[in-house]
């Protein structure tokens, strides 16, 4: 079944304590991205891939970090977590090309920071 | 930058009533239109897409949304509710020629009740 993968689905966990929310789509998309979705607010995008080793800042990238060292995988990464950070996060992938075929969404990772 | 305006927060209905959930945009140059639909609990979901051609789009689960240029709108409708529609639905833009990206609106609850 084509689809995207995170990882852990709830978290909470201390500020300060570095965590890694894992992606992982099986449909040899070349885009991938992460958004944050929070009340009032939507979704707004936080760090965007658009290959391997190919990353670039959404609207929101502040205080989190991406990789992507291979095309399946796009981690998102907090070094040092603060409250402001707690959000249902959200990643994405789409074919090459353009937004044409909009996007496939993973089920979420609702975070929550103390 | 392109922009989406969802009109109304919240979205009470009855139960078979028809519903309108409203979408503006703003942009100065051709776009691609989505709704994506957010079940409790889950990701997002691909509703419908307008790329080019026939302005009215048919969608999954009985939706259908008109492409009105002029007005610069793609309001999202279904004649007949089910409370099985009762979920979070989100109105996206991207620029044709802008590569991947896609703005989000703010979403819009919409609320079926027997």
């Amino acid at each position: 079944e084509a689809q995207v993968t995170q990882n852990p689905r709830y978290l909470i966990t201390v500020t300060g304590k570095k965590l890694t929310v894992t992606c992982s789509q099986n449909m040899n998309h070349e885009y991938m991205s992460w958004y944050r979705q929070d009340p009032g607010l939507g979704l707004r995008q936080i760090y965007y891939s658009m290959n391997v080793e190919v990353t670039d800042k959404g609207d929101v990238p502040e205080g989190y970090k991406v990789s992507r060292k291979e095309k399946r995988n796009f981690p998102l990464i907090l070094e040092s977590p603060s409250p402001n950070q707690t959000s249902l996060y959200f990643c994405a992938s789409s074919p090459v090309g353009t937004s044409y075929y909009g996007y496939t969404f993973g089920s979420g990772t609702r975070l929550t920071v103390v | 930058a392109q922009s989406v305006t969802q009109l109304d927060s919240q979205v009470p209905v009855f139960e078979e009533a028809p519903v309108e959930l409203r979408c503006n945009y703003s942009s100065s140059v051709s776009v691609y239109l989505f709704w994506y639909v957010q079940y409790p609990n889950q990701g997002l979901q691909l509703l419908l897409k307008y790329l080019s051609g026939s302005t009215l789009v048919k969608g999954i689960n009985g939706f259908e949304a008109e492409f009105n240029k002029s007005q610069t709108s793609f309001h999202l409708r279904k004649p007949s509710v089910h409370i099985s529609d009762t979920a979070e639905y989100f109105c996206a833009v991207s620029v044709t020629n802008s590569g991947y990206a896609l703005n989000f609106g703010k979403g819009t609850s919409l609320l079926v009740t027997p």
